[in-house]
This record gives structure tokens, sequence and C-alpha cells, in this order.
């Protein structure tokens, strides 16, 4: 069953902790992405990376870092100097043959301070 | 000003109602826009993409006016289902990067 995989659903993260998020797609995507969603906010571009080994910071990038070993994942870190880490995390990947191609989306992993 | 703008709603309608969305975008050089569909605390799903002669897709139309640069979504008919939030969203740039507007909410009632 083709599909992109967030883990986990809810992450709790105590002062100082990093905590890594989860994105693995088995789509044979190319590009992969993460986005941020506040409450009430338009989704938010943190990271993207269109070829392995190789990404790009988005719109808020700060505080996070993430890795492209692998074409099938993705993994974003929210370290400890992103200060206002609550937020719904969305990952989404997408086939890239050109800008009509759409994006497609996990299923999210809820982050909370402890 | 926003580079996504769309108005938050929400639209109360009765089943059955036809209901149009209208989302603005500034960047002129954006190359490709979609219409999503967000239920609560769920992610974003493809409602459908928008072309330039405008496109439908069953009860859904979607057409785009790059000289005005705003995407508008009609829905016809509408089901008690349809209710959520539908994301206005434009591609710009080679590596398709998306700007997401805050999303119009959508309330189908008996």
């Amino acid at each position: 069953d083709g599909g992109i995989t967030q883990s986990p659903k809810y992450l709790f993260r105590k002062e100082g902790q990093n905590v890594t998020l989860s994105c693995e797609q088995n789509l044979n995507h190319d590009a992969m992405y993460w986005y941020r969603q506040d409450p009430g906010q338009g989704l938010r571009l943190i990271y993207y990376s269109q070829i392995v080994n190789d990404f790009q910071k988005g719109d808020i990038a700060e505080g996070y870092s993430v890795s492209r070993e692998k074409k099938e994942s993705f993994p974003l870190t929210v370290t400890s100097a992103q200060k206002n880490p609550t937020a719904f995390y969305l990952c989404a990947s997408r086939q890239d043959r050109g800008p009509n191609q759409p994006q497609h989306f996990g299923d999210g992993t809820r982050l909370s301070i402890l | 000003r926003k580079e996504v703008e769309q108005d938050p709603g929400p639209f109360n309608v009765p089943e059955g109602a036809t209901v149009a969305f209208n989302c603005t975008y500034s960047n002129s050089a954006s190359q490709s826009f979609f219409w999503y569909r967000q239920d609560c605390r769920k992610e974003p799903k493809l409602l459908m993409s928008v072309y330039s002669s405008g496109n439908e897709d069953g009860r859904f139309t979607a057409q785009l006016n790059r000289a005005s640069q705003y995407i508008s979504l009609l829905i016809r008919d509408s089901k008690l289902s349809d209710s959520a939030t539908y994301l206005c969203v434009v591609a710009t740039g080679t590596a398709s990067k998306l700007t997401f507007g805050t999303g119009t909410r959508l309330q189908v009632t008996l």
C-alpha cells in the first residue's frame, strides 16, 4: 500500500530536549517537504529536499534540522533552539516531473511541550 | 500583504446549496495552483489542481484568472460530507515550493 508514513502520531518534548520526527514514503517520489501548522494558520515550510543528500531551508528553518540519506526517508529534528515547538508537523512528498505535480501529505505528528 | 489570501469564513450553507470560494495570490511568477481539503485535525488532501482553462471534477469546478491573480472553487449541490476547511495553494519555483492560504471553513447543514 503506497503512501507517506509519519511517526509518532503524538510526541511530547521536555525543555532542552531534541526530538526527531520520522517521515517515510514508498511512492518513489524525488522531493520531500516538512511543514508546520499552528492553530488558525496556514502551513509554513520548514525544509525541503529535491534529491538525496541535498536539502534547502524553507521559510522557518531556525531551530530545526533535517537529513536526506535515503530517497524514501526525510527525518526532521526539532532542536532545543526551537523555543515554540508546539504545532502539527506535516511531511509531504512529490514526484518531480514539473510544477504541476501536487504534493501528498502524511497524516502528521502533533508535538507538544511537557 | 499575504502571499495567498482567503476569506476564513465560516461559510454556513444548507445541503444542496452552491457555494463559491475565492483566493488571491501576490506572486505573478506562480506556476501551479491547487485546492486542498483539510478536515479537523487531519492532513490536507488534494481536492483538485487548477488549470488555466478551468476544470471540473464532479460537483467541483475550479477557475484560474492569471491576469487578476485569483483562483476560485465552486461546489454545487453541497453535501454534509463537504464540511471541511478548503486550502488555496500556490506553487512557485523549480522546487515547487507551496504557499498555503489559511483556509476557508465550510459548514454544510441539514
